[in-house]
């Protein structure tokens, strides 16, 4: 398998654009997972989707993000304006069942907002 | 929610040293699972191991799930294996993981 896809793989921007990353999740995975990472904060959980039903978006930062999957083959998460502290790298991860079930990393989104 | 205490912070090593990566669990965890990111960035899934003990080539996991804690095993160590560990974990029955703040491993020739 491919594993898990994202694009871009880097992304330029200046501040008060709109910014959509995107996300293949393994197939026959169907619980998909956006995770950011910063040097302050590590590794932080923002939403997850089983069978494309948002779950749990707790760990989104405010109204600028969301997410959506509108099919199990596909996520985006957009950010809409950006700022310079979303800087940061972006992971998609997937894996099969809900609760528990290992999970499998993308390459990463890296963002840089100026 | 659940803290993930990883140990120890930074660790450098000469090559074909062998280490132990510890992390603890401020509560019972049922989907502890250690990563490596290398140099690249790149996250790797090394284990998904909520209890018991499982062995990939030199790298070995043991999870004691009633004391709250985890270890990863790195025998004869290389320089590839050079990176971050984290281990992470969630609780009940929700799939989100928490993750520690990962041990830096620095393997030297």
């Amino acid at each position: 398998d491919a594993g898990v896809i994202q694009s871009p793989r880097h992304e330029v921007t200046e501040m008060g654009q709109e910014v959509t990353l995107r996300c293949k999740p393994i197939s026959g995975h169907n619980s998909l997972f956006w995770y950011r990472q910063t040097m302050m904060r590590g590794l932080e959980l923002l939403i997850y989707f089983n069978n494309n039903v948002p779950i749990d978006d707790s760990g989104m930062p405010e109204d600028r993000f969301s997410a959506k999957m509108p099919n199990a083959s596909f996520s985006t998460l957009k950010i809409q304006p950006s700022e310079p502290r979303d800087s940061a790298v972006y992971f998609c991860a997937s894996s099969l069942g809900l609760a528990g079930g290992r999970q499998y990393f993308g390459p990463g989104t890296r963002l840089t907002v100026t | 929610g659940i803290q993930v205490e990883q140990s120890p912070p930074d660790l450098i090593l000469q090559e074909g040293a062998n280490s132990t990566l510890r992390c603890n669990f401020s509560d019972s965890v049922n989907n502890l699972q250690w990563f490596h990111q290398n140099p690249w960035g790149q996250l790797i899934n090394l284990f998904y191991i909520p209890s018991g003990t499982k062995q990939n080539g030199r790298l070995s996991a043991t999870t004691v799930a009633t004391e709250r804690y985890s270890l990863l095993y790195i025998s004869s160590s290389q320089t590839t294996d050079s990176g971050v560990y984290f281990c992470a974990g969630s609780g009940g029955s929700q799939g989100n993981l928490i993750f520690g703040k990962g041990t830096k491993l620095s393997v030297k020739p």
